[in-house]
């Protein structure tokens, strides 16, 4: 059974770079078909996609977002990452990493990690 | 960015009424459309892909229909378990959007 984890700091301060790291268990994040991104949801608000990667390093991104996100893949430690430069309150949420259906649907999701963005 | 609307934003139902929630686009999609459930606390749960297939282990009681800009996500008999947030989103841009979600309350 395909399992993601999502791990990093919980809080993080204004000005600086959030970085999660989502470990995939179950299933290898080479295989083909699948991208690999995040979703966050500010408290009591709806879903906001951030991005997905394909794990040979095609991306994309929310434009709304894309100056200041970072994803990446590690194959060898069967990972993927997420960094967002330059937070402010408003990137306060819970983060979630998640599988895709080629670049469309999320079909597995890790449990989510909430992060705050406070000095 | 493709917009996506759903309505309404909160319905109040009984245990074992059909509900239908609705998910606008603000242009065509096609069928390239997922609805995803979120309980409490939890990470969502894709019930429907393409518009009307139903996700694998997903009781057959939800149902999706819909094409082009207006799609809908029917619960046939609410279950205790189906007190939760609704949530559509688009596949048809590389740029992925949700709706803002419907809450399904006990009434």
């Amino acid at each position: 059974q395909l399992q993601l984890q999502e791990s990093g700091p919980g809080l993080v301060k204004p000005s600086e770079t959030l970085s999660l790291t989502c470990t995939v268990s179950g299933g290898s994040i080479s295989s083909s078909s699948y991208y690999w991104g995040w979703i966050r949801q500010p408290p009591g608000k709806g879903l906001e996609w951030i991005g997905s990667m394909y794990y040979s390093g095609s991306t994309y991104h929310n434009p709304s977002l894309k100056s200041r996100v970072t994803i990446s893949v590690d194959t060898s430690k069967n990972q993927f990452s997420l960094k967002l430069s330059s937070v402010t309150a408003a990137d306060t949420a819970v983060y979630y990493c998640a599988r895709f259906y080629s670049s469309s649907y999320a079909h597995y999701w890790g449990q989510g990690t909430l992060v705050t963005v406070s000095s | 960015d493709i917009q996506m609307t759903q309505s309404p934003s909160t319905l109040s139902a009984f245990e074992g009424d059909r509900v239908t929630i609705t998910c606008r686009a603000s242009q065509s999609i096609s069928s390239w459309l997922a609805w995803y459930q979120q309980a409490p606390g939890k990470a969502p749960k894709v019930l429907i892909y393409k518009a009307s297939s139903l996700e694998s282990g997903v009781p057959s009681r939800f149902s999706g229909s819909g094409s082009g800009t207006e799609f809908t996500l029917t619960i046939s008999s609410l279950q205790p378990d189906d007190f939760a947030t609704y949530y559509c989103q688009q596949y048809y841009s590389y740029s992925l959007t949700f709706g803002q979600g419907t809450k399904v309350e006990i009434k």
